[in-house]
């Protein structure tokens, strides 16, 4: 079983859509989750960053941790056009500098 | 403020060729780091670095080498390149104490093809 596992899609959503993406891990030492996005031609850029089991929320987006079914989901809600792009999940071990990235999901809000 | 400035953006390499990617960063940021992304494979990790004259290796080091000389650089030398290196290479800086307390800024990476 791979550490960290990401549906790669295609995932197609018209606009005012929610969408749900989705990461499961197997590394129980994984301490921090971040969700990073990718437009294309581009290099990532970090969208969530959350520490332990629960919710964040910033604006449109939610971030949720489940660590006892280890299991994360980033949530836009009133999905845009401008949110076509490709969603990778990352995890860290305490005390690492090493991020362990899912495959990534890609993202189609059509208009 | 320029970033994480990544060049060339694009490069077509013969087998058995070498080159130097490079990585130049003036946010002041102590940790750098090197990633390779091929299609559909995610992000993996190939070299970090936490400071000038400190590296090492990531998930995927073999063919690769880098440096530290300063801050604001971080080279990688591929020395034999292999068709297996085909990827688009991203370099990547943090503050602080790495991704823990800061972001990872990406530069908008390197096309690179070993034909």
């Amino acid at each position: 079983q791979k550490e960290v596992e990401q549906d790669p899609g295609p995932l197609s959503v018209p606009e005012g859509a929610i969408v749900s993406l989705n990461c499961t891990y197997s590394n129980s030492a994984f301490q921090y989750f971040m969700w990073y996005r990718q437009y294309s031609r581009k290099g990532p850029e970090l969208l969530m960053y959350t520490y332990s089991s629960g919710n964040k929320e910033d604006g449109r987006f939610t971030a949720q941790v489940d660590k006892s079914s280890k299991y994360i989901s980033l949530f836009i809600r009133d999905s845009q056009p401008s949110d076509s792009a490709t969603y990778l999940c990352a995890m860290l071990e305490g005390g690492s500098e090493k991020l362990v990235f899912g495959k990534g999901t890609k993202l189609t809000v059509n208009p | 403020n320029a970033g994480v400035t990544q060049t060339p953006k694009f490069r077509i390499l013969k087998i058995g060729q070498s080159m130097t990617l490079q990585c130049a960063q003036d946010m002041n940021h102590n940790y750098m780091y090197w990633y390779r992304q091929d299609p559909g494979m995610g992000l993996k990790l190939i070299y970090y670095s936490v400071g000038a004259g400190i590296t090492d290796k990531g998930e995927v080091p073999n063919g690769y080498n880098v440096s530290r000389s300063t801050t604001e650089d971080f080279p990688l030398r591929l020395e034999l390149a292999a068709p297996s290196q085909t990827s688009v290479y991203f370099c990547a800086s943090s503050e602080g104490q790495g991704a823990i307390n800061s972001p990872l800024h990406f530069g908008n990476g390197t096309r690179l093809t070993v034909t």
